[in-house]
């Protein structure tokens, strides 16, 4: 059974730029979280997939957006970056939706905002 | 707004010792804690959840306590190992989802 997996690990952007992280969640999954936690900071929701669709939004706005793809692996786009953006970026998976403790997080990919 | 906080950035204990990491929220709306464990370079790890219906759960050596008129809980792990020295998240979630909201974390250092 793989675990859940990021691409990049690192990413430097200019501010402006557009970005995409990827993120595998682990087999048998079919729900994906991912989070903000810029430095010294516990992780932020951002949102949430369920089969495809999104099942809730935390405090971002429009320009971070996702998708999740038939076999559950997952994207977050972030548009027109900003400085604050820069931040790691955890993904985590579930095999339910109501089931906090049953989630399982990636090792993150680090962003840069330059 | 944070609704969830520890106020300890930091934590030092010795090997052997208790160590005691706290939480507090201010969300009545919360109704599943959770506590995470961070590695540099990993993500978060799930250590131990309850629920607002218990007033206490344990694991081993992890125990958490909830004091829902308080809005507080604490993790206790006994004996603290050096193994043990990480970032520790509480979170909390209303209704068992996994749409968290985390506190700022603690660092723990266990010294040998």
């Amino acid at each position: 059974e793989t675990g859940v997996t990021q691409s990049p690990t690192h990413l430097i952007k200019t501010r402006g730029q557009q970005v995409t992280l990827r993120c595998s969640s682990q087999s048998g999954h079919n729900t994906v979280s991912w989070y903000q936690q810029a430095l010294g900071q516990g992780p932020q929701f951002i949102f949430q997939y369920y089969r495809e669709e999104e099942n809730g939004r935390g405090n971002f706005p429009p320009r971070f957006s996702g998708l999740q793809f038939p076999n559950y692996s997952s994207e977050l786009n972030v548009n027109a970056l900003e400085l604050d953006d820069s931040a790691l970026y955890l993904c985590a998976s579930s095999s339910l939706v109501a089931s906090a403790d049953e989630q399982y997080f990636g090792p993150g990919t680090r962003l840069t905002v330059t | 707004d944070q609704q969830v906080k520890q106020n300890s950035p930091s934590l030092s204990v010795q090997e052997g010792r208790i160590s005691i990491l706290n939480c507090d929220y201010t969300n009545s709306m919360f109704d599943y804690f959770l506590w995470y464990k961070k590695y540099p370079a990993e993500g978060p790890t799930f250590l131990i959840s309850i629920s607002s219906i218990k007033d206490k759960n344990e694991d081993g050596r992890f125990t958490v306590f909830l004091n829902k008129s308080a809005k507080h809980l604490s993790l206790h792990i006994v004996p603290s190992q050096p193994g043990d020295s990480a970032v520790y998240f509480c979170a909390a979630s209303s209704g068992n989802t996994g749409k968290l909201i985390f506190g700022q974390g603690t660092t723990l250092q266990v010294k040998p």
